[in-house]
């Protein structure tokens, strides 16, 4: 079983509309979550952090739910430049070395006009 | 800041061939980390730096595979031979203790090596 996994997609969702993004982690003891953005032939970037009691960015807000180990991004009145890779992420604990991220495969949004 | 940077962006050789993959992190990171990315098995750590030592190296997939980090502003990784199934995009990604303490780490823009 992979340390984090995600629905690839492709989600093809009209502008404007709202969109949620699902991932399952195996490690209960990670500490740390995110979602990276990647669009396409780019490197990922930082999106934003999941923090436990959820938090929001605009039309974006993350989710955690230790008990089920699952994470969760909705996008709401989505946008052209939305179209992109979502990648989950995962600090896992590993005592004894630097932080390290796990990358979940992501999953591809288009938003079509 | 120019960011991390890569070279080359693109990457065409021939099965056996060695392959030099270079990186050169954002002035002032202590950590520097190489990822692969392909479609089936996406971002995958390979090793990481802190302070120019290898630190964990446990995702290189094989002998073929080395890097290093000679200096605090320049890493390879080299693979020889190089084989058709190492194609993918190489990442390099920087980082600082303070960074990372909020899990932050910063790409470049990757290099796509295709082994033919």
């Amino acid at each position: 079983r992979k340390e984090v996994e995600q629905d690839p997609g492709p989600f093809n969702v009209p502008e404007g509309a709202t969109v949620a993004f699902n991932c399952t982690y195996s490690n209960s003891a990670s500490q740390s979550f995110f979602w990276y953005r990647q669009d396409c032939r780019k490197e990922p970037k930082l999106l934003m952090s999941v923090y436990s009691s959820g938090n929001e960015d605009g039309r974006f807000t993350a989710q955690l739910n230790r008990a089920s180990q699952y994470i969760s991004l909705l996008i709401r009145d989505s946008k052209l430049s939305d179209s992109a890779t979502y990648l989950c992420v995962v600090n896992p604990i590993s005592s004894g070395s630097a932080r390290q991220l796990t990358f979940g495969s992501g999953t591809q949004l288009t938003v079509l006009p | 800041d120019a960011g991390v940077i890569q070279s080359p962006r693109h990457e065409v050789t021939e099965m056996g061939q060695e392959v030099t993959l270079r990186c050169k992190p954002i002035s002032g990171h202590d950590y520097l980390f190489w990822y692969r990315q392909t479609m089936m098995r996406g971002l995958e750590l390979l090793i990481y730096f802190n302070n120019n030592v290898p630190i964990d190296d446990s995702g290189m997939p094989e002998d073929r595979f080395s890097a290093k980090m000679p200096n605090a502003s320049f890493s390879t990784l080299k693979i020889q031979p190089s084989e058709p199934r190492d194609s993918a995009v190489y990442f390099c990604a920087s980082s600082s203790r303070r960074n990372l303490a909020k899990n932050i780490q910063y790409f470049g823009a990757g290099t796509r090596l295709s082994v033919l």
